[in-house]
């Protein structure tokens, strides 16, 4: 059974950094696309990026690059998420996907999600 | 930017409902790339429908998608109570990225 697994809820300052983490199992790590969503409070879907973890190919959505970098470890079969100063705009739920069968990254399996929030 | 979906739509158990999602030639038109989601309240998004028209394992076969130019739908037939969620298209973009629709969400009366 493929799972997601991510770290927990972070509470931080504007200005700080940070990086969450989501761990798979349950298959090859290095051979599925796996990137992350937001989902602002009260908001719709968002693209934030994507990884293969075979070759570190990346793909960022439009309003997310050059803001915050995805990466993997596929010797812990584990995907990050990171900010280097994190605004309170960036205050939201951030679900890991795992691309599915199909083409165009379908998200078969999500995490349970990480909420972030970015609060003086 | 976004995909247009309706804000909301409603229908009676029993009926069918369609949800639209439009976009432009540079996603939903030129590509067989579109899916769709359901998202129950506090909970994670679920694939419902993959490359337009194709279920997972397990999704009901209520749930059909499909397309036409620049516009794709999702309808549900007999629609029940737990179909009440909100529902999220996206799309495969030529830049090399993928694009989320606003979100519908489907009111069950």
């Amino acid at each position: 059974e493929v799972q997601l697994l991510q770290s927990r809820a972070e509470v931080k300052k504007p200005g700080e950094s940070l990086k969450i983490s989501c761990k798979g199992s349950g298959y090859r790590f290095i051979g599925y696309w796996i990137g992350w969503v937001r989902q602002k409070p009260g908001q719709g879907l968002e693209w934030v990026g994507i990884i293969y973890p075979g070759d570190s190919d990346t793909k960022y959505g439009p309003s997310f690059e050059g803001q915050v970098t995805i990466s993997a470890d596929n010797s812990i079969s584990t995907t990050y998420l990171q900010w280097t100063s994190l605004e309170a705009s960036d205050t939201a739920m951030y679900y890991c996907v795992r691309q599915g069968v199909g083409s165009g990254w379908p998200f078969d399996s999500w995490g349970q999600g990480t909420v972030v929030t970015v609060s003086s | 930017s976004a995909l247009t979906q309706p804000a909301s739509v409603s229908g009676s158990p029993g009926q069918s409902i369609t949800i639209s999602c439009t976009g432009t030639s540079s996603d939903i038109g030129g590509f067989e790339f579109v899916s769709w989601y359901q998202q129950h309240p506090d909970m994670a998004p679920k694939l419902i429908t993959y490359d337009v028209t194709k279920r997972p394992s397990g999704v009901s076969n209520r749930f059909s998608g499909s397309k036409s130019g620049n516009t794709a739908s999702l309808t549900i037939s007999g629609l029940q109570a737990e179909d009440e969620a909100d529902y999220y298209c996206s799309s495969y973009t030529r830049n090399n990225t993928l694009v989320f629709g606003g979100g519908t969400k489907l009111t069950v009366l």
